[in-house]
């Protein structure tokens, strides 16, 4: 089956880094996707990792290691606008293309 | 500026009833998705479309109808055959299927 991973809640202080883990089991995996999206808004793309490495893009940073099934979104330089929920999704080729979800990573930061 | 619109923001929905979300989009993107999103869940597709007059069943199409009649538009029927239809849907397109999603301000439905 399908399943992705994520912790349900992370606590950071203002200024910090912050890492989100997602671990990920699917039979076509072609790329690992992040996502924000705060209280009662819509999700916005983030970043999209379809081979193994980082990608940077400012504050934002997102790993991906295929062989062990897994990525990360590093927040640098937290700010308070930060607080919100983090989704992982891996679009998968069995399922035609779509997009798989995870639950969500609540991000609570603290001044 | 282009963008996608969703409405309404909220909508009320009587026992037995089929209600309607619209979706409109002018970023001539060809492919359409709806999904729903539960309270402290993850999204789950219901419906999605690649191209006009065309679109295939998600992971929770059950109860639910969309239409595809319009590259810029992609309605979606919540019909009463729907029996825990609260939820926050949420309309997203991408140029195309590999592409990245854009979504759409939601609709917010509540059952009265």
């Amino acid at each position: 089956g399908q399943s992705l991973e994520q912790p349900s809640e992370v606590t950071a202080v203002e200024g910090a880094i912050v890492q989100i883990n997602c671990t990920y089991q699917t039979s076509g995996f072609y790329g690992l996707s992040w996502y924000q999206q705060h209280d009662g808004g819509a999700p916005t793309f983030l970043s999209y990792n379809a081979l193994d490495g980082l990608e940077e893009t400012g504050r934002f940073s997102s790993f991906l290691s295929r062989s062990d099934s897994y990525g990360y979104l590093l927040l640098q330089e937290l700010q308070m606008k930060d607080s919100a929920s983090y989704f992982c999704a891996v679009r998968d080729m069995d399922s035609n293309y779509q997009l798989i979800w995870g639950a969500g990573t609540k991000l609570i930061i603290k001044p | 500026d282009g963008g996608i619109t969703q409405s309404p923001k909220y909508l009320f929905r009587k026992e037995g009833q089929n209600v309607t979300l619209s979706c409109e989009q002018n970023l001539n993107h060809d492919a359409m998705y709806w999904y729903r999103q539960d309270p402290g869940q993850g999204l789950r597709l219901i419906y999605y479309s690649q191209i006009v007059n065309d679109f295939q069943k998600g992971d929770i199409a059950e109860g639910y109808s969309v239409s595809r009649e319009k590259k810029e538009s992609f309605p979606l029927t919540v019909t009463s055959a729907q029996k825990n239809p609260t939820a926050f849907y949420l309309c997203a397109s991408s140029i195309g299927r590999e592409e990245t999603q854009y979504f759409g301000p939601g609709t917010r439905l509540l059952v009265l």
